[in-house]
């Protein structure tokens, strides 16, 4: 596509339940990178995906955040039993480079996450 | 640990005016540093980029300058717009590992008609 798509836009979910959010990157990006942003704060690196596989998961917060991609494409990040601290707003990126060439990162427009 | 950080939470300027925002590092093996806009409900916009091995570097209405000696990084916005209005955030690839970006907390411009 154009641009990098999430969905949803808006997710309002109850303590404990579990989320998925999903990324399309742009069309030929092989790389894609899942951040999150608390309100008024900057970004904070979740995963990154080089093709399907995931190199570096160390921002993942805890064990309850997962993340998988397939056919080198769609990515969905799935938080389990949501905690209220998981509210923030997730985005997406992705870049047509991977390995360690550095590129640009576009980023999508985000999910807004909100654990009542 | 290593981070990127902005000087000025909030950069108040009249349009037309020139703006300058501010953005340290500290990661002295940093090699590439990019600057994102941030409009309200939306993702970051790629702005402008710049390498390590450069000092300054044009696009329209905006200059980023590096200056390796201090570990300083600026964006520039020539003749400030309404539109320009939004939070700037500069960040930096760590290390020398993957693509992966350290942002700062950012700086919210606002420009006044």
């Amino acid at each position: 596509g154009a641009g990098v798509s999430q969905s949803p836009s808006n997710k309002v979910t109850e303590k404990g339940k579990d989320v998925e959010l999903r990324c399309d990157p742009i069309s030929g990006h092989t790389a894609l990178y899942w951040y999150r942003q608390s309100l008024g704060q900057g970004l904070e690196f979740l995963i990154y995906f080089q093709g399907n596989s995931a190199p570096d998961k160390s921002g993942l917060p805890s064990d309850r955040f997962s993340a998988e991609r397939t056919g080198g494409s769609v990515s969905t990040l799935t938080i389990q039993r949501t905690q209220q601290e998981d509210s923030a707003v997730y985005l997406c990126a992705s870049s047509s480079l991977a390995g360690r060439v550095r590129s640009k990162q576009f980023f999508g427009p985000g999910t807004r996450l909100t654990v009542l | 640990g290593e981070s990127v950080g902005l000087h000025l939470p909030t950069l108040s300027v009249q349009e037309g005016d020139n703006s300058i925002i501010n953005c340290a590092y500290s990661n002295s093996a940093s090699d590439y540093f990019i600057w994102y806009k941030q409009e309200s409900g939306k993702g970051p916009q790629f702005i402008i980029d710049i390498r390590s091995n450069m000092d300054k570097r044009q696009g329209q209405r905006v200059t980023v300058l590096l200056n390796k000696t201090v570990k300083h990084l600026s964006l520039q916005i020539a003749a400030t717009q309404p539109g320009d209005s939004a939070v700037y955030f500069c960040a930096e690839y760590e290390g020398t590992g993957f693509q992966k970006l350290v942002f700062g907390t950012g700086t919210r411009l606002l420009v006044s008609p």
